[in-house]
């Protein structure tokens, strides 16, 4: 029962370098998100796939791009890594979009760190 | 101005006690509304979602709508060391629908 699955868990970057976050989920959800979280920040939204084949910006896009491969995997792609992206990396996925969204299932997370 | 603003606390709560938390928006449309629990370098875990004004109980949970005050509360009643946390508070605005907002996070201490 593994709910969603992020890698990897700790990555450590030189600035300009390029990674990829991968996410994949099992419950056959519709909508897929990624988060970062900062101390003091709460989470804020990067990118979110509000179902296959199409994915919308979030409150803090630039950087960063998102595929949603197919209805289990949304990566996440730092194309020139900065280290105002040193942060820890959150999917999500649930099972509608909308209104009522709310019911978010959590990865374990991915800590980056930018040098 | 931030569209979901909590104390960051820490909130320190004895043992047994009621742990109470607010949040307040800024959106007047928003329609639902969540409570995250986090503990310490963990990922964040729903425990409460109430969409209309009034109370709503699971277990020691209470949470507690008020959309004409635009603020959410959520009340933690015999608080014990497991419900030592950050609790974050999220919103669905409705100029962001289906994209929650998140609060900073209350962290809670409790102590025996």
């Amino acid at each position: 029962n593994a709910g969603v699955t992020q890698t990897p868990k700790f990555q450590v970057l030189k600035t300009g370098q390029s990674m990829t976050l991968q996410c994949a989920q099992d419950m056959n959800h519709n909508s897929m998100y990624w988060y970062r979280q900062d101390p003091g920040m709460g989470l804020r939204l990067i990118y979110y796939s509000a179902s296959e084949g199409t994915t919308d910006k979030g409150e803090v896009p630039n950087g960063y791009n998102v595929s949603r491969l197919n209805k289990r995997e949304f990566s996440l792609r730092l194309e020139s890594a900065a280290p105002s992206q040193t942060s820890v990396y959150f999917c999500a996925s649930s099972k509608t979009s909308g209104g009522n969204t709310g019911e978010l299932f959590f990865g374990e997370g991915s800590r980056l760190t930018v040098l | 101005q931030k569209e979901v603003e909590q104390n960051s606390g820490p909130l320190s709560v004895p043992e047994g006690a009621i742990a109470s938390l607010n949040c307040t928006y800024s959106d007047r449309g928003s329609q639902s509304f969540f409570w995250y629990r986090q503990y310490s370098g963990k990922s964040p875990e729903l425990i409460m979602s109430i969409y209309s004004n009034g109370d709503k109980e699971d277990g020691r949970f209470t949470a507690q709508l008020n959309k004409a005050s635009q603020y959410v509360s959520l009340l933690i009643r015999d608080s014990q060391p497991s419900d030592s946390a950050t609790y974050l508070c999220a919103v669905n605005m409705r100029d962001s629908w289906g994209k929650l907002q998140f609060g900073a996070g209350t962290q809670v201490v409790v102590t025996p």
